[in-house]
């Protein structure tokens, strides 16, 4: 089956510093990757994702990249704020009909002021 | 229009119970996910109901059980309780089985 792996499992940058989270898969099959923020106490939220026709994504401060090839794909924070201090997870489909997400163990982002 | 909510926030049982948790997708979605979450860790896989009918299934053993309801809402059940059952337990919604939306969860302790 799917198999993530996530890197680093802590970061911590100043404000204003950018942030780079990297996440691997194993599925060669797996065509959707989406990225969560999960703050304490708090549902994982939504916050971008690829699919595996595309190679970049951005929305504002925040951009994905994915590596078919390589099999790997990123997460991109520029300009950080206190506010994105939380656990971020990446995720990958399964490819077949089952479309569950496999996950990574998480990084916990601190954005210190 | 209403995210995914979920009941109850939070629950204690005591081993070899049994106990049932509820999950109400967003408006629209008619697919549900079950996801169990400890405490450090990703969410991981139990199943998913697609239209009623199970279309998936993780590394979770048959007392994990579930269902989903006309209306899309969905449970899900474990029975004989064990201590490592203890985690956040999270439902998701989706609409395209691509883009899944989360509850809140519920907290589970086992004792």
């Amino acid at each position: 089956g799917e198999n993530v792996e996530q890197h680093p499992s802590t970061l911590s940058v100043q404000e204003g510093d950018s942030a780079v989270i990297k996440c691997t898969y194993s599925d060669s099959a797996s065509n959707y990757f989406p990225w969560y923020k999960q703050e304490l106490g708090k549902r994982p939220q939504l916050i971008i994702d690829i699919r595996s026709n595309v190679g970049e994504k951005k929305d504002q401060r925040i951009a994905v990249t994915l590596n078919k090839t390589a099999k790997h794909f990123s997460l991109h924070i520029t300009e950080t704020q206190p506010e994105d201090s939380a656990v971020y997870f990446c995720a990958a489909n399964s490819g077949g009909s089952n479309y569950k997400l496999t996950f990574g163990k998480g990084t916990l982002l601190t954005v210190n002021p | 229009e209403t995210g995914v909510t979920q009941s109850p926030t939070h629950l204690i049982k005591t081993r070899g119970q049994q106990v049932t948790l509820r999950c109400s997708s967003q408006s629209g979605h008619n697919t549900v996910s079950w996801y169990q979450q400890a405490l450090g860790q990703g969410p991981q896989f139990i199943f998913q109901y697609y239209r009623e009918e199970e279309n998936g299934r993780g590394n979770f053993p048959p007392r994990f059980s579930g269902l989903q309801f006309p209306n899309y809402s969905s449970e899900l059940n474990v029975n004989a309780l064990e201590l490592d059952d203890s985690a956040l337990y999270l439902c998701a919604s989706s609409v395209d089985r691509f883009s899944w939306f989360f509850g809140p969860g519920t907290r589970l302790t086992v004792l």
